[in-house]
């Protein structure tokens, strides 16, 4: 049973208007919550992170909301740009795991149109 | 240079065959990961090690083996490659201090 969970496996935005993704986790020792970016032929790569005590932390165009009474995480870019079409992996951790072990989503493909 | 590298990119093996994915990284991490990624699955964690002496089996191990032979490479093999296999596999690091992993650019197995 996946614990962390994105619905949406794509999602199509027009240029300049606002992408939100969601994420859904069942977990609720998780307490660290990280998004990836991953463009095809590459890596993820590290976007932006929320710990548990916050419940929004932003970064340029990026913002991640936290509800942790709902288990709810979601990235807001604005404005989205074309650059940003890539698939977004959402991601959990808990202090429980020795270590930085992750749990991520399945993955959701932003395609952001000109 | 990428900071985390691994080789083959991209393999195209036989069923039953043994493969080696390699990783080395030059951040300087003492973490490093093996993580499989399937469509709709996501990254699923296969193997992890802390330290050269520390190995431990993650969510998907059975089929796999590894083997840290420096601080700097871990390697994963896949003694008797098997269709099911066939996915895009990631060598990861991180550092104790941070809760952030660094992944490397992937490396595409076909298994036919």
């Amino acid at each position: 049973d996946q614990q962390v969970k994105q619905n949406s496996p794509s999602l199509s935005v027009q240029e300049g208007r606002i992408s939100i993704l969601n994420c859904d986790y069942t977990n609720s020792m998780f307490d660290y919550f990280l998004w990836y970016k991953k463009y095809p032929a590459e890596g993820p790569t590290f976007l932006i992170s929320i710990s548990s005590i916050k419940d929004k932390n932003e970064d340029g165009r990026f913002t991640v909301f936290l509800n942790k009474s709902a288990k709810h995480l979601s990235l807001h870019i604005v404005p989205s740009q074309p650059g940003d079409s890539a698939v977004y992996f959402c991601a959990a951790s808990g202090r429980w795991n020795a270590g930085n072990m992750l749990t991520f989503g399945g993955g959701t493909r932003l395609m952001v149109k000109p | 240079d990428a900071d985390v590298t691994q080789t083959p990119r991209n393999r195209i093996t036989k069923t039953g065959k043994r493969i080696m994915l390699e990783c080395s990284q030059t951040k300087g991490h003492d973490r490093m990961y093996w993580y499989r990624q399937d469509p709709g699955l996501g990254l699923r964690l296969i193997y992890y090690s802390f330290d050269v002496k520390d190995i431990n089996k993650g969510e998907i191990s059975d089929g796999y083996s590894v083997s840290r032979q420096a601080q700097a490479k871990f390697s994963l093999s896949l003694e008797s490659a098997i269709p099911n296999q066939t996915a895009l596999y990631f060598c990861a690091t991180s550092d104790p201090g941070t809760r952030t992993i660094y992944f490397g650019e992937g490396s595409w197995l076909t298994v036919v």
